[in-house]
């Protein structure tokens, strides 16, 4: 398994509450990205990250910011949660961007319920 | 709008019986198209992967069948397993842009012992 980390598995927080999801890997891999996925909607990309201070927007990046100030860590915040944003959330890794088998490695994932 | 359509939601078959998710997809540009398996508590990870510049790709039991003039792919299962029961997701993007995968919605499949 690629070795990726996804803290924290479970929480439950109250609308407007600020939440920070981490993502944590070991492969040195240069690309990042935050999935969610809900039922009916399969996965879809939230942010991705091309490099240590790169990042830029997915299909549904309203609500949410990511920061990675190291290659190792990719962290995504919803400044002020909202029902909607009840979820998993995925983190993935992938060593290139495009060419090659395109594989992405995903974490374990990240269920997120706000209430 | 979904560019990669997904069907059916759920699948139910017997063991050692052939499981068929079809996917469609709308963007001529897509030149990649992978499916992903998720068991239960898991992250996806690749299952197998097809080019257009080809109509067909097996690996083991799991067979992708791509219609280029169709805009269609589908995954086939030969004889299937109950450890082969999981979420099935097709997606497609343009020179392997992993940044620019569009995912299927999934199909949850169980195999019957």
């Amino acid at each position: 398994d690629a070795g990726i980390t996804q803290s924290p598995r479970h929480k439950v927080t109250e609308t407007g509450t600020p939440v920070t999801l981490r993502c944590h890997q070991t492969e040195n891999h240069r690309y990042m990205y935050w999935y969610r996925q809900d039922p009916g909607h399969g996965l879809r990309l939230i942010h991705y990250s091309y490099g240590v201070k790169d990042t830029d927007k997915g299909e549904v990046s309203d609500g949410y910011s990511v920061s990675r100030s190291k290659t190792e860590d990719f962290l995504l915040t919803l400044e002020s949660a909202t029902s909607s944003q009840t979820s998993v959330y995925f983190c993935a890794i992938s060593e290139s961007s495009t060419g090659g088998n395109g594989e992405l490695f995903f974490g374990e994932g990240s269920r997120l319920t706000v209430l | 709008q979904q560019q990669v359509k997904q069907s059916p939601q759920s699948l139910i078959v017997q063991k050692g019986g052939i499981s068929i998710i079809n996917c469609a997809y709308e963007n001529t540009a897509f030149d990649y198209f992978p499916w992903y398996q998720q068991f239960p508590g898991k992250g996806p990870a690749l299952l197998i992967a097809i080019r257009p510049d080809v109509s067909e790709k097996k690996e083991g039991r799991f067979t992708i069948s791509f219609n280029k003039s169709a805009k269609q792919f589908s995954l086939h299962i030969m004889d299937s397993q109950p450890g082969d029961s999981a979420t099935y997701f097709c997606a497609a993007t343009k020179g392997g842009a992993t940044n620019k995968l569009i995912f299927g919605t999934g199909t949850l499949l169980a195999v019957q012992p």
